[in-house]
């Protein structure tokens, strides 16, 4: 079965401070993909990034940045020099091929950055 | 570049009503799901939709509810008997292909009273 955890409920950091958000997934897939959404309070999910399981290179766009590694089943998530407007809940997400590819998503991460 | 559109952004409905929250995929998708993220929550799978027939469901998906393909274009889903607990933010989303990324629509926020 498909799963994704992640075990940060908040985090609060001060602007500027470089933040990392944990992602780990469960699958028995060799085929699936990993997405990370943010969702400000206005509550549309914003597409952020997607991975395929074939490919384990690091991204980088901008102050955000990803770290996929198989061997961990994990896929972090990192901002640098943390903004205001980055407050919002960021959700870490798994589509499986035998799961006909819907998006099982965590639990997100509430992020608060404060000025 | 196209998006995923779905109407009304916001309803308001007594418990026991039935409503039809509407979806607009993009026009070349095929694969069509509805979410539903009850506030504060995660955001849950509903159902999925291939072919004019429905490919998967979760546990959630009970025969209050249902969804339709009526013309081509729009993609629906219809609560027949709203609960209170049915309150949540309904999330469309389509893909073109199930290899490709799923678009989602803004999501309409249904309240219960």
């Amino acid at each position: 079965a498909q799963k994704v955890t992640q075990a940060q409920t908040e985090i609060s950091v001060v602007e500027k401070e470089d933040v990392t958000l944990d992602c780990v997934y469960e699958t028995r897939d060799t085929t699936y993909y990993l997405f990370w959404y943010k969702q400000p309070p206005s509550g549309e999910l914003v597409f952020l990034i997607r991975r395929n399981s074939f490919d384990e290179q690091n991204e980088i766009s901008g102050r955000y940045s990803w770290n996929f590694q198989k061997s961990t089943s994990s896929f972090n998530f990192t901002i640098t020099a943390s903004q205001v407007v980055d407050s919002a809940v960021y959700f870490c997400a798994l589509s499986e091929a035998s799961g006909g590819f819907k998006t099982i998503f965590g639990a997100g991460t509430r992020l608060f950055v404060k000025a | 570049e196209p998006e995923v559109t779905q109407t009304p952004s916001h309803q308001v409905t007594q418990m026991g009503q039935e409503v039809i929250l509407r979806c607009v995929p993009i026009s070349n998708h095929l694969y069509f799901y509805w979410y539903r993220q009850i506030l504060g929550q995660k955001v849950e799978f509903l159902v999925s939709f291939y072919n004019n027939e429905i490919s998967e469901k979760s546990e959630i998906f009970d025969d209050q509810f249902s969804v339709e393909r009526p013309d081509g274009s729009n993609f629906t889903l219809k609560i027949r008997s709203t609960k209170l607990e049915d309150s949540a933010m309904y999330f469309c989303a389509s893909i073109i292909s199930s290899y490709n990324e799923q678009f989602f629509g803004p999501g309409t926020r249904l309240t219960v009273l």
